[in-house]
């Protein structure tokens, strides 16, 4: 188990820009969630996904925020025309959702974006 | 929407002495309230958490309780040691699934030696 893992660490992009980013949940887990934090926030929720079917996204997400699953393994987390509000850490976070109950989420070290 | 309170933002302690962090959530129908402790420039890390059908839990030096009928739940930090310094984040179930959590704006915890 590799736990949770975001590519790439950082990013730094000019207002405007598409940017991507992916992550790798753990091996065995079925939910995939997106969160953004800010500095001295709480992650705050954007999406999550149940095996490849997105379930549940965010009133307060932008029409430029897209999230895919497509295999339901790996995600991919794109934001088009970036604005300097979408600067944040982008956390990945992955549980195992069964009848019996959900395992505890388990986070990834994060994207941080600055668009400049 | 769902919402979820914490109190107080920063709280300082001597090495030794318990910590108490404070969240109160507005969904009643959210099930399942997890802690999670985040060290400077590290991801959030849960430390305990409490499913809606139990109304305390202990780990050592750490416990939650929930009172569903006040919708609120608390972290217990008792015989606090420096290494407890971080950020602690409650958070609850919410959503038209249940399946996301909503995050508390977090406590700064400081043990002072």
């Amino acid at each position: 188990d590799t736990g949770v893992s975001q590519d790439p660490r950082h990013k730094i992009t000019k207002r405007g820009q598409n940017v991507t980013f992916r992550c790798d949940p753990i091996s065995e887990h079925n939910r995939l969630y997106w969160y953004r934090q800010t500095l001295g926030q709480g992650p705050e929720f954007l999406t999550y996904f149940q095996n490849e079917a997105q379930l549940e996204k965010s009133r307060l997400l932008s029409d430029r925020f897209s999230a895919e699953r497509p295999k339901g393994s790996f995600s991919t987390l794109e934001i088009q025309r970036t604005e300097q509000g979408d600067s944040a850490m982008y956390l990945c976070a992955s549980s195992q959702h069964s009848g019996q109950g959900d395992s505890p989420l388990h986070f990834g070290n994060g994207t941080r974006l600055t668009v400049t | 929407g769902e919402n979820v309170e914490q109190h107080p933002s920063t709280l300082s302690v001597q090495e030794g002495d318990s910590a108490v962090i404070k969240c109160t959530y507005s969904d009643s129908a959210s099930n399942y309230f997890p802690w999670y402790k985040q060290e400077l420039g590290k991801r959030p890390q849960l430390i305990i958490d409490i499913r809606s059908n139990v109304g305390e839990k202990k780990d050592q030096r750490i416990a939650v309780t929930l009172n569903k009928t006040a919708k609120h739940f608390s972290l217990h930090i008792t015989e606090t040691q420096p290494e407890d310094s971080a950020v602690y984040f409650c958070a609850a179930t919410g959503g038209r699934s249940q399946g996301n959590l909503i995050f508390g704006k977090g406590t700064k915890l400081s043990v002072k030696p």
